[in-house]
């Protein structure tokens, strides 16, 4: 039962142009979510997070927007550059006090100089 | 300030046998999470132990256990290795098991044969 679902496996961009990675929830008890930005042999490192009770955060250049009613969420990165070539991974918790973390499959982002 | 560290890097073990991973945290920190990542099912979290006590669980069989020991050091054990259980094994390390706080650490490669 996958209740966070990325269901792009790979998104490519140009240099300079936006990249939006998307994950969809099933569980509506989830009152946190965040992403995650991960390099091959190396851990993930946390990217920027939003409670249920907002509908966007922005952090530079990433802003993430959540859609309750859709059960969506999105990450928004403008403008892309090729360091931010990695394998992103939106998660869910059921609050910001637990380690217990549902991960997305994740999306392989390619940013093309 | 040294980060999440993970021994062995990489293993290599005969089906049936067992095997012990083992996660130092940042120090101070008391919440320790351990995640599977396969290429199949992306990150899938195992447990979290905070002060030496587990605090929750993930859907794994019995093989799969775990302890935090006084100085918040975590070990995770597979006993009875399947070729299945080949993954990255990944812990997160934060102050209060607030997950926006975790860092991960650069996780345990097991390879099962």
């Amino acid at each position: 039962d996958q209740q966070v679902k990325q269901n792009s496996p790979s998104l490519s961009v140009q240099e300079g142009r936006i990249s939006i990675l998307n994950c969809d929830y099933t569980n509506s008890m989830f009152d946190y979510f965040l992403w995650y930005k991960k390099y091959p042999a190396e851990g993930p490192t946390f990217l920027i997070s939003i409670s249920s009770i907002k509908d966007k955060n922005e952090d530079g250049r990433f802003t993430v927007f959540l859609n309750k009613s859709a059960k969506h969420l999105s990450l928004h990165i403008v403008p892309s550059q090729p360091g931010d070539s990695a394998v992103y991974f939106c998660a869910a918790s059921y609050s910001s006090n637990t380690g217990k973390l549902i991960f997305g499959q994740g999306t392989t982002l390619q940013v093309k100089p | 300030k040294a980060g999440v560290t993970q021994t062995p890097r990489y293993l290599i073990k005969t089906r049936g046998q067992q095997v012990t991973l083992s996660c130092s945290p940042i120090s101070g920190h008391r919440s320790v999470s351990w995640y599977q990542q396969t290429p199949g099912q992306g990150l899938q979290f195992l447990f979290e132990y905070f002060s030496e006590t587990q605090r929750n669980k993930g859907n794994f069989p019995g093989r799969f256990s775990g302890r935090q020991f006084s100085n918040s050091r975590s070990e995770m054990n597979v006993s009875t290795l399947e070729l299945g259980d080949s993954a990255l094994y990944l812990c997160a390390s934060s102050f209060l098991g607030v997950a926006t706080e975790a860092f991960f650490g650069q996780g345990t490669r097991l390879t099962v044969v």
